[in-house]
């Protein structure tokens, strides 16, 4: 089976410009999750979405971080205008059903590794 | 407030026994996770506390004691592909339910 897919695995650029992340969850999972980690501050849980609905936005840093998510199977993390302090890794994951009882485990991508120059 | 702490390294001698701990303090506490993460890799999850005593799964167990909010996870005949970050995250009420993730330990193998 597909895990979770991320695009792109790099991403280099400029102070200013526009960055968008991508992201397909495993098929049939509900739950999706973005996160930003850095060697600083750890794995930090930015946005998360319930059968496609934004959940709770509270972790994302400030108004530049937007996400959306159109459809089940697929998202984007979207950065404008991009600074240096964005430089991060960035993970989606995915899962099941995300709620105060469930034990499903989040899976994750393989990341965007971005640096904003 | 929320904690999560883990030591930041640990080394240990391949074929032997690790333990990792992680202590947390949150409220209305309803599961710890354990995950693996390689370096450049992504995390991938290893086990899922929610009750006391020990969950076992081949080489790596994990333990849980809600009362003193205190986890670790025993990693046994270790190998050197053993070698990775192990991050601790807890769901508690106070986060609304989502992982409050520790900032993991780094375990090194040496031959």
């Amino acid at each position: 089976d597909a895990g979770v897919i991320q695009s792109p695995r790099h991403e280099v650029t400029e102070m200013g410009q526009e960055v968008t992340l991508r992201c397909k969850p495993i098929s049939g999972h509900n739950s999706l999750f973005w996160y930003r980690q850095t060697m600083m501050r750890g794995l930090e849980l930015l946005i998360y979405f319930n059968n496609n609905v934004p959940i709770d936005d509270s972790g994302m840093p400030e108004d530049r971080f937007s996400a959306k998510m159109p459809n089940a199977s697929f998202s984007t993390l979207k950065i404008q205008p991009s600074e240096p302090r964005d430089s991060a890794v960035y993970f989606c994951a995915s899962s099941f059903r995300t709620d105060p009882y469930s034990n499903q485990p989040q899976h994750f991508g393989d990341g965007t590794r971005l640096s904003i120059l | 407030g929320q904690n999560i702490d883990q030591p930041t390294e640990m080394t240990a001698t391949e074929g032997a026994i690790v333990q990792i701990n992680c202590t947390y303090q949150t409220s209305g506490f309803n599961g710890l996770f354990w995950y693996q993460q390689h370096a450049g890799e992504a995390p991938t999850f290893l086990s899922y506390n929610v009750l006391d005593g020990l969950e076992e799964k081949g080489r790596f167990s994990s333990f849980l004691s809600r009362s003193k909010g205190y986890s670790y996870l025993l990693l046994k005949e270790l190998q050197m592909k053993d070698s990775a970050s192990y991050l601790c995250a807890v769901r508690a009420e106070d986060s609304n339910y989502q992982l409050i993730w520790g900032a993991g330990t780094k375990l090194i193998i040496k031959p």
